[in-house]
């Protein structure tokens, strides 16, 4: 069962356009990040996120946790196409050391 | 930084054989290791968590008989697939726990394995 839920799914869209990824689930997470994934390697951490409510900017991307902590958003100004990629967040329960992958957004950006 | 490698990167083997993923942190010590799994166009899923010393927690619906973890040290996490089948063709991926600091985990760059 996943218990993290990404939209949209698929999204392609021209060089320059802003875009925003969502991840929701009904049950409060301690913490959240964000990874990137290119075909054939390992996700590489973009950004962890612990408070509700918190804003965190990584150059054009700019990473949103819920007031609740049920929900985090990523939001993409300017896309390139080296931002082309699998994007999943990853959500931790209190008193567990274990992230659990959302459902993934495959993003591709067309020059 | 912190650097996480598997061996081999890729593997093919004949179906009812065993194969066995190597998971290294390279430059620090990791209490806790992660072992995913990920299908084409799909999450990673977690199968299990593999700590130094004690037996491997695996998630739910994951065979242990089948998918045997072993932590054997800080540095050395290994998953063997016994008895292969295509189905089990996917790609595996790890993860390391720095000890101490939890909220981070280190991620390997994965193993493509493929049943014949």
């Amino acid at each position: 069962t996943q218990l993290l839920e990404q939209s949209p799914q698929f999204l392609s869209i021209q060089e320059g356009e802003n875009l925003t990824v969502y991840c929701n689930s009904s049950s409060v997470f301690s913490s959240l990040q964000w990874y990137r994934q290119e075909p054939g390697e390992g996700p590489v951490l973009l950004v962890t996120v612990v408070t509700g409510g918190e804003v965190k900017k990584l150059k054009r991307l700019t990473f949103q946790f819920g007031d609740a902590r049920k929900d985090s958003s990523l939001h993409i100004t300017a896309a390139q196409p080296g931002d082309t990629g699998l994007y999943l967040c990853a959500g931790k329960h209190s008193g567990t050391y274990k992230y659990i992958f959302g459902t993934g957004t495959r993003l591709k950006v067309l020059a | 930084g912190a650097v996480v490698s598997q061996h081999p990167s890729r593997v093919i083997c004949k179906s009812g054989t065993s194969v066995k993923i190597e998971c290294r942190s390279l430059d620090f010590q990791a209490t806790t290791m992660f072992w995913y799994r990920q299908f084409p166009k799909q999450s990673l899923m977690l199968m299990a968590t593999s700590n130094e010393g004690s037996k491997a927690t695996y998630e739910q619906g994951v065979e242990k008989d089948k998918f045997l973890i072993n932590h054997a040290s800080l540095t050395l996490s290994t998953l063997t697939v016994t008895s292969a089948h295509p189905e089990d063709s996917s790609f595996y991926i790890c993860s390391a726990g720095v000890a101490g600091g939890q909220e981070t985990q280190y991620f390997g760059p994965g193993t493509r394995l493929l049943v014949l």
